[in-house]
């Protein structure tokens, strides 16, 4: 695709309930990474994959945080037992190999735990 | 000594004006400053990046200004445009790491 997508582009859980969020990076794009923006605020990184494996998963703010990538395509961020603390925009980017100052980014889902 | 330090949280500016944003790093190891542009309900798009081996860089209307010895680097935005309304991030790369440190934003509105 022409751009970096993610769906869905809204979506509403309920407390504990687990949810995923699902990103397509730009074709040929071998890093990846994920972001928090809570309303107002600045991005807070989650996790970042170069191809399939994730060097740097020290923003992820608890184990009910995970993802994973399908080699260098899609990647899923799973959040289990929501709260109400989770709601927030998460982002996702990509950049070429050699280029991650260049992040290119989805237009974000925006996640409301009630 | 990861952090870039973002002013204004907030900024109105008169269409015509003159928009000017801070940031401020303590890492000397950072050698490459993006700014990225945000409008509502949409991901943050990169904006216009500089290295530290030059002081200034423009790009149309907007120009970033370098200031090693200060570690500052600040975003300016001329003739400033209503369409320009929009969360301005600064960001700095963390050497070895792969990824990017943000600044908090700026929210910049210009008044018709």
């Amino acid at each position: 695709g022409a751009g970096v997508s993610q769906s869905p582009s809204n979506k509403v859980t309920e407390k504990g309930k687990d949810v995923e969020l699902r990103c397509d990076p730009i074709s040929g794009h071998t890093a990846l990474y994920w972001y928090r923006q809570r309303l107002g605020q600045g991005l807070e990184f989650l996790i970042y994959f170069q191809g399939n494996s994730a060097p740097d998963k020290s923003g992820l703010p608890s184990d009910r945080f995970s993802a994973e990538r399908t080699g260098e395509s899609v990647s899923t961020l799973t959040i289990q037992r929501t709260q109400q603390e989770d709601s927030a925009v998460y982002l996702c980017a990509s950049s070429p190999r050699h280029f991650y100052n260049e992040q290119f980014f989805g237009p974000g889902t925006r996640l409301t735990v009630l | 000594q990861q952090q870039v330090k973002q002013s204004p949280q907030s900024l109105i500016v008169q269409k015509g004006g003159i928009s000017i944003i801070n940031c401020a790093y303590e890492n000397t190891a950072f050698d490459y400053f993006p700014w990225y542009q945000q409008f509502p309900g949409k991901g943050p798009a990169l904006l216009i990046a500089i290295r530290p081996d030059v002081s200034e860089k423009k790009e149309g209307r907007f120009t970033i200004s370098f200031n090693k010895s200060a570690k500052q680097f600040s975003l300016h935005i001329m003739d400033s445009q209503p369409g320009d309304s929009a969360t301005y991030f600064c960001a700095a790369p963390i050497q070895g790491a792969q990824k990017l440190v943000f600044g908090q934003g700026t929210r910049l509105t210009i008044n018709p």
